[in-house]
């Protein structure tokens, strides 16, 4: 059974720090996954999704990375802002599935100015 | 265009009472899934459809949630005899593709359960 770990489950910076947040996963067949941003009260906004044959991928300041084979992934914020105060979660896309997302338990993200 | 809507955005039930979750999707959007999301936790996954047919129901977890998608759009997650641990955000998320689609799942706002 895939497990997906997020570190840390929360974190408070001071604005304009560079910040990454870390994703593991149990079982490597993936066939992709993604991070995404949850603002209390709301859904998920999807914010970057990595294909498995891919290394990493960017959006603005947000660059998230993959590596498969030892099931790990990164999400790097740069410069961060106050508005980027939320929980950020990963989730993997297994490869045998119908596409159904297992999750991480988040990382709550706090900025302050 | 409009995204996933749910609805109610909030529901407060008692114990014991039958409660019905419904999920507007993306229109078009061939794939829908729901997801349960308890205090403090990730999304975990309840059911699975593309069009109208069920095809994973492995995350539903007694035979009292029950989801249908009759037509191939709206859904509903039916909870019977609701228990205070079903107390949760059910969400709802919507994609284009069908069986293992690249394109990304849309989510709802969700809907907040709250079993007294």
């Amino acid at each position: 059974k895939q497990e997906v770990t997020q570190i840390p489950a929360a974190l408070s910076v001071p604005e304009g720090e560079n910040l990454v947040l870390n994703c593991s996963f149990t079982d490597s067949a993936i066939y992709n996954l993604q991070w995404f941003r949850q603002d209390p009260g709301k859904g998920l906004t999807s914010l970057l999704l990595i294909q498995s044959s891919q290394r990493e991928q960017t959006s603005g300041r947000l660059n998230a990375s993959l590596d498969k084979s030892s099931g790990r992934s990164t999400l790097y914020i740069a410069a961060s802002q106050p508005g980027d105060s939320a929980t950020y979660l990963c989730a993997v896309r297994g490869g045998t599935s119908y596409g159904k997302l297992t999750f991480g338990q988040g990382t709550i993200l706090t900025v302050h100015p | 265009g409009a995204g996933v809507s749910q609805s109610p955005r909030y529901k407060v039930a008692k114990r014991g009472q039958d409660v019905a979750l419904r999920c507007d999707p993306i229109s078009g959007h061939v794939s829908l899934f729901w997801y349960q999301q308890a205090l403090g936790q990730g999304p975990e996954f309840l059911t699975y459809f593309q069009n109208e047919a069920q095809l994973d129901k492995s995350g539903l977890p007694s035979d009292r949630f029950f989801a249908e998608r009759p037509e191939g759009s709206v859904s509903t997650l039916k909870i019977q005899r609701t228990q205070q641990e079903d107390s949760a955000v059910y969400l709802c998320a919507s994609s284009a593709a069908g069986l293992i689609g690249v394109e990304t799942q849309y989510f709802g706002p969700g809907t907040r359960l709250l079993v007294l």
